[in-house]
């Protein structure tokens, strides 16, 4: 079956400019996790999306980011004002639910802020 | 402070040769320990969920271990195509965050 997919696979921006980056879930998950990798950096979480709950935003690094997710299915991230630190891959993982562990990743957006 | 450290940064190893990852975790209270392949320009695969000390996973070349401070990867035998880069999480009770090491860049020498 189709995995979790991300667009678009590369991103090259201006500082300054704003971008989006989107997440298309496995079908009939209802967790959606939005991570940063940066070069020699594990994994950041971002935010995380269960069912309708109010999403857990803890992990944004500043109030540029921004993520929304519609119908319980696709999730945008967005990026406001890009800086270059901003520059990193960014991957999305959903989840059948909460109770589930197994996290399936989709391949990532690679950005890069010049 | 949740954290997850990893060491080596990274192995070399010849094929047929077999060593251990390890994972060192500092959470307050475990709900679970996480193995995870990645491929460079891929996103991580699930490998293994440990949730208690003592427990042990395997799936063909690869067995996972835990104990209160620290999981072990264990590679028997490994071959070329085992070479990627292998990841550990932990998420915390009452958390929804994952934490990730930096990896092991593992390499697989024919």
């Amino acid at each position: 079956g189709a995995g979790v997919s991300q667009s678009p696979s590369n991103k090259v921006t201006e500082k300054g400019k704003d971008v989006e980056l989107r997440c298309d879930p496995i079908s009939g998950h209802t967790a959606l996790y939005w991570y940063r990798q940066s070069l020699g950096q594990g994994l950041e979480f971002l935010i995380y999306f269960q069912g309708n709950s109010a999403p857990d935003k803890s992990g944004l690094p500043s109030d540029r980011f921004s993520a929304e997710r519609t119908g319980g299915s696709v999730s945008t991230l967005t990026i406001q004002r890009t800086q270059q630190e901003d520059s990193a891959v960014y991957l999305c993982a959903s989840s059948p639910d909460f109770s589930s562990y197994e996290q399936y990743f989709g391949p990532g957006t690679r950005l890069t802020v010049t | 402070e949740d954290q997850v450290t990893q060491s080596p940064e990274a192995l070399r190893l010849q094929e047929g040769e077999s060593s251990s990852l390890n994972c060192s975790y500092t959470v307050s209270g475990l709900r679970g320990l996480f193995w995870y392949r990645q491929d460079p320009g891929k996103g991580p695969e699930f490998l293994f969920t440990l949730y208690s000390a003592g427990e042990e996973k395997e799936k063909e070349r690869l067995k996972a271990t835990l104990t209160k401070k620290e999981s072990f990867l264990h590679i028997t035998a490994p071959k070329p195509e085992d070479s990627a880069t292998y990841l550990c999480a932990v998420q915390a009770v009452g958390g929804n965050q994952f934490y990730f090491g930096t990896g092991t860049s593992l390499t697989v020498i024919p």
